[in-house]
This record gives C-alpha cells, structure tokens and sequence, in this order.
C-alpha cells in the first residue's frame, strides 16, 4: 500500500458526459501528479501540482482541468468524454516539487481509476 | 525535451535465467528511477540512483546509473515468474523539467 488513495476505482460514462477522479497524497506529501495510461500504453504525465499551485504540464488537453486543494487532496476534471479518454488514470504523490532544489521526489502511485467511456 | 527509451521492449525468458533491460537518453538526468508495474495496478517504486556510476542492489535485482548519468540498466538474476511485469524507468527532475516515463519494458517471466 502506497499511501495513496484514489476514488473512484472505476468509472463507465457515455461519450460527452464530465467526470471528477479524486486522489489523496501520502501524509506529508506536497506534490501531486497525475498521468493518463491506455491500454498497453507507457504514463503520460499529465499534470503536477505543489502545494496548491500548478507546477508542470505534460500533454494535457483543454478538455481536463486539476485543482489541489488545502488539505494537498487533488481533482482530475474530464469534460466532454471521447471514447479514447478510456484509460487508467493513476495519481501518485512525493516531498518535493521535482524541481532541482532539494527533497525527495520520488514518486509513490495511487491504484488509478479505470475510466470507461462507452 | 528530455526522452527517454527503453529496451527491449518486450522480454519472454524461462525461470531461472537471467536478463538486463536498459533506460537510454541523450540528455543527463539529476536522478533515475526504476518502477515495476503489474497489469492494472500502479507501478510500484524500486529504487532511485542518483550518482554517475552507482550500483545499487535490491535482492536479484541489480541496478547501475551510468558515468555520465544519461542511462541506467536493470539486472536480474535467476528471474522469477514474479518479477513479471511492465519496468519503466523515469528520470529527472532536471532544472526546470518534471520527470519523464520511459515507454518500459514488459517482461514476462515462464515457469
């Protein structure tokens, strides 16, 4: 167990619909990111956030948004659902900002949502 | 961008053989990171390098960070029908640059 928790565990929608994914960091942990992975596909980083503020952006579409909030948990927003946004969505959390600067920044993932959009 | 690949990309061994997979990049990374995925699960943290030439070892498996800190690669030794899955190394962070995924390894190990 990571220390990472992620709901929902899975999700099926239709095409067009807006769906919400929630993680909450290990304790302690500042930053979170998210990544997209299809089926048989690597991680697409997505976004990063630290300690509330936006830090990176990886290939994200306009269509997806992410806040983190005070208590460091963070949202993954999909709107407007095509059948490829199916994909495992995972979250994973670290100390540091992974930026050069000190800290940890290992990496420790969440169980990823399973989103379906039919 | 900083890109990093991986080889081979698909690895089918018997038990009890050995095997290295290998994380190669033209940019240097400040650190390197190895995480082994099971199917529908998240990857799950193996070990960090971060000095040019480092050589840590984990059980079986044995994982270098290169001189020039531009590639890294995973031994293992006597595999095992568990250590099937996907490997991905990551790198990073760099100044100003997040980390990046490898497209990984997918190893698959036959009893």
């Amino acid at each position: 167990d990571s220390g990472v928790t992620q709901t929902p565990k899975h999700l099926i929608t239709a095409t067009g619909q807006r769906v919400t994914l929630r993680c909450s960091p290990r304790s302690g942990d500042l930053s979170v990111y998210w990544y997209q992975q299809s089926l048989d596909q690597g991680l697409q980083f997505l976004i990063q956030y630290y300690n509330g503020e936006e830090r990176a952006k990886g290939n994200i579409l306009e269509r997806f948004s992410a806040q983190q909030f005070p208590d460091l948990h963070s949202e993954l927003n999909l709107s407007s659902l095509e059948l490829g946004d199916s994909a495992l969505y995972f979250c994973a959390s670290s100390l540091a900002s992974g930026l050069a600067g000190g800290g940890s920044y290992e990496q420790y993932f969440g169980p990823g949502t399973r989103l379906t959009v039919t | 961008t900083q890109l990093l690949e991986q080889s081979p990309q698909f690895l089918s061994i018997q038990e009890g053989e050995n095997l290295t997979v290998y994380c190669n990049s033209s940019s240097v990374f400040s650190s390197l990171q190895w995480y082994r995925q099971e199917p529908g699960e998240g990857p799950v943290l193996l070990v960090t390098v971060v000095t040019g030439g480092e050589v840590k070892k984990l059980k079986r498996l044995t994982f270098q960070f290169g001189d020039a800190r531009k590639d890294s690669s995973l031994h293992i030794t006597a595999a095992q029908p568990g250590d099937t899955g996907l490997y991905l190394c990551a790198g990073g962070p760099g100044y100003g640059q997040n980390f990046v995924f490898g497209p990984g390894t997918r190893l698959s190990v036959l009893p």
